[in-house]
């Protein structure tokens, strides 16, 4: 299994311009979850998807952030104008459904995207 | 003034020792907790979990404390060795939040050294 995989690793990008990531979960996992992650603020969960549909975005910070996931093998992240504060990293996390097991409520997380704007 | 970044509480451990890794969490209704290592430049990895109505659960070189009367959960790792250097996370649900939703701790930077 290739695990969560995220693209692209690196972005650098301007202050105002569009910035699109994305994420292709593990196969079979029908959560999908959004996170960002600063030195400022730690972890922080964005918004979580249930078999391609938002569930919970009350951590999303603004109208500039959106994120879709088309279908179940990929989801994207956009930032519509970015801003320097919106420099982090952002993991894309999935797991299967299920939460009577313990084992079931493991979130595996891809490798992140780090994201700086100018 | 400006906002200062978080500054990651550190242990240092000797190669060897067992280390033991605090985190307070805040929610007296949390009913279920998970701990995450994350190596530099990659993912939060999980490691262990436990539920509320559980005070311990060992895994291979890995043991959960949780003490739910004062709101502290401690991982305790044996013979730590150099791959175990990373940050360390506590994650926990509330019972009103949905299996979605965790709430994560600022972390714990360890470093083992030789």
């Amino acid at each position: 299994d290739a695990g969560v995989i995220q693209s692209p690793r690196h972005e650098v990008t301007e202050m105002g311009q569009e910035v699109t990531l994305r994420c292709k979960p593990i196969s079979g996992h029908d959560y999908l979850f959004w996170y960002r992650q600063t030195m400022m603020r730690g972890l922080e969960l964005l918004i979580y998807f249930n078999n391609n549909v938002p569930i919970d975005d009350s951590g999303m910070p603004e109208d500039r952030f959106s994120a879709k996931m088309p279908n179940a093998s990929f989801s994207t992240l956009k930032i519509q104008p970015s801003e320097p504060r919106d420099s982090a990293v952002y993991f894309c996390a999935s797991r299967v459904a299920g939460e009577g097991g313990l084992a079931k409520n493991i979130q595996y997380f891809g490798a992140g995207t780090r994201l700086s704007v100018l | 003034g400006e906002s200062v970044g978080l500054h990651l509480p550190t242990l240092s451990v000797q190669e060897g020792d067992n280390s033991i890794i605090n985190c307070a969490y805040s929610n007296s209704a949390s009913d279920y907790f998970i701990w995450y290592k994350q190596e530099s430049g990659k993912g939060p990895q999980f490691i262990i979990d436990i539920r509320s109505n559980m005070d311990k659960r060992q895994g291979q070189r890995v043991t959960v404390l949780l003490n739910k009367t004062v709101k502290h959960l401690s991982l305790q790792i044996a013979a730590t060795q150099p791959g175990d250097s990373a940050v360390y996370f506590c994650a926990e649900r509330g019972t009103t939040d949905s299996w979605g939703k965790f709430q994560f701790g600022a972390g714990t930077q360890v470093v083992v050294t030789p």
